[in-house]
């Protein structure tokens, strides 16, 4: 199994410009996350999907969108790309297990870069 | 709302030095607790977890009890080793969360672990 895997790993954009950070795992698992780190910071949720065709929004979700047509791809797009969205993206992955004692299972992250 | 607070960092300790890392947290209920270990370069994975009060996580020779009456979870280890060094985060999933168990992470503590 590979896990979760993200790509890219580095992304430089210019201000406006617009991206997507692409996610895949191969555990079937039903629920996936995008964390973004800020430095020296916990992460904070933007997006989660319960299912396929189910997104909604986490903490910070301004300025990004969503979609979950498979099981196993949850791709992550950035529309007008800002300096504030200048962070470390991390995609998850759980099984979706009741009672909130899941394990979630982290990719390598993609660092991003907006100037 | 939910939140944890964990030490600042960085923790620089000697190999075979005994090892705390302090974490409070504030929810309602009985969350779940977490320890996520991040390595340099890589993403976050689970070091431990313990899901009820005085319930006690362990892996790879890190302890944290799960103490109510103090709302804390503070990691653990009695001899440190400098594969160790790596950044912590302390987390949890609210009891009765609605985004889909989404993670409460506090900031992190770098620890360093010098020959």
């Amino acid at each position: 199994n590979a896990g979760v895997t993200q790509t890219p790993k580095f992304r430089i954009l210019k201000i406006g410009q617009s991206m997507t950070l692409q996610c895949a795992q191969d555990m079937n698992h039903n629920y996936m996350y995008w964390y973004r780190q800020d430095p020296g910071m916990g992460l904070k949720l933007i997006y989660y999907s319960v299912g396929a065709g189910i997104t909604d929004k986490g903490e910070v979700p301004n300025g990004y969108n969503v979609s979950r047509s498979t099981t196993e791809d949850f791709p992550l797009r950035l529309e007008l790309a800002a300096p504030s969205q200048t962070s470390v993206y991390f995609c998850a992955s759980s099984v979706g297990s009741g009672g909130g004692t899941d394990t979630q299972y982290f990719g390598p992250g993609t660092r991003l870069t907006v100037l | 709302g939910d939140s944890v607070t964990q030490m600042e960092g960085p923790v620089t300790l000697s190999e075979e030095a005994f090892l705390t890392i302090n974490c409070t947290y504030t929810a309602t209920g009985y969350p779940s607790l977490f320890w996520y270990v991040q390595y340099p370069g890589e993403g976050l994975q689970l070091l431990l977890k313990a899901t009820k009060a005085d319930d006690k996580g362990s892996n790879k020779g890190f302890e944290a009890t799960y103490r109510k009456e103090t709302t804390s979870f503070h990691l653990e280890k009695g001899s440190v080793q400098v594969s160790d060094s790596a950044v912590y985060f302390c987390a949890l999933i609210a009891m009765n969360n609605n985004a889909g168990n989404m993670l409460t992470f506090g900031g992190g503590t770098r620890l360093m672990v010098k020959p």
